[in-house]
């Protein structure tokens, strides 16, 4: 039973670009959320996707945007990089139907601007 | 934005000790969840509490909760080399699915 997916593990970009990271759920989940964790912070939660729509969305910027697909995957996109935006992204994968459950985080992408 | 606070930020301790870590919140939640972080990895879940319930334990792992003073404490019994890690503290708010984090313990079990 594979878990949680992320690719690519680690990227390197330069100011101003654009990147797409990736997320597979664990099988039987169907919500996917996303979350940017700094280098010593706990992870802040960016935005929440179910039923291929935005859910729920954290304190961040609108060049953070995503989808997801109706196989349940789900990208992060993010426009106009800046050096702050240097992180460990990570997704996690939940079911809507069952509540007070945990979520089932990957390892991440380790995204670096330089 | 955190949630709140999680005290110690560090703690070093030998194996076969207990390791206690506190972690404080702001807001009215569904339930409290405490997960650990190996460097450089995701998230593993540990154990989730409900707001209804008081104390809860799995295996070497005692979790309390206290509504009243939003509050919680992660007790990890007789410590392991293999425990060294990060462990954080996180809330799912009522009427919402996300989870918010606080900022972390550094746990360091010498061998």
């Amino acid at each position: 039973d594979a878990g949680v997916t992320q690719s690519p593990t680690h990227l390197i970009k330069t100011r101003g670009q654009q990147v797409t990271l990736r997320c597979s759920p664990k099988s039987g989940h169907d919500t996917v959320s996303w979350y940017q964790q700094a280098l010593g912070q706990g992870p802040q939660f960016i935005f929440q996707y179910y039923e291929e729509e935005e859910r729920q969305r954290g304190n961040f910027p609108d060049r953070f945007s995503g989808h997801q697909f109706p196989n349940y995957s789900s990208e992060l996109n993010v426009n106009a990089l800046l050096l702050g935006d240097s992180a460990l992204y990570l997704c996690a994968s939940s079911s809507q139907l069952v509540g007070n459950q945990p979520q089932h985080f990957g390892d991440g992408t380790r995204l670096s601007i330089l | 934005s955190q949630q709140g606070e999680e005290d110690p930020q560090a703690l070093s301790i030998q194996e076969g000790e207990n390791a206690t870590m506190n972690c404080s919140y702001k807001t009215s939640i569904n339930n409290l969840q405490w997960y650990r972080q190996n460097s450089g990895r995701g998230l593993v879940h540990l154990i989730l509490i409900r707001s209804n319930e008081r104390e809860k334990h799995s295996g070497r792992l005692r979790v309390t909760l206290d509504t009243s003073k939003k509050s919680s404490s992660l007790l990890i019994t007789a410590s392991r080399a293999a425990d060294t890690a990060s462990y954080f503290c996180a809330t799912v708010d009522t009427g919402r699915r996300a989870l918010t984090f606080g900022s972390g313990t550094r746990l360091q079990v010498q061998p």
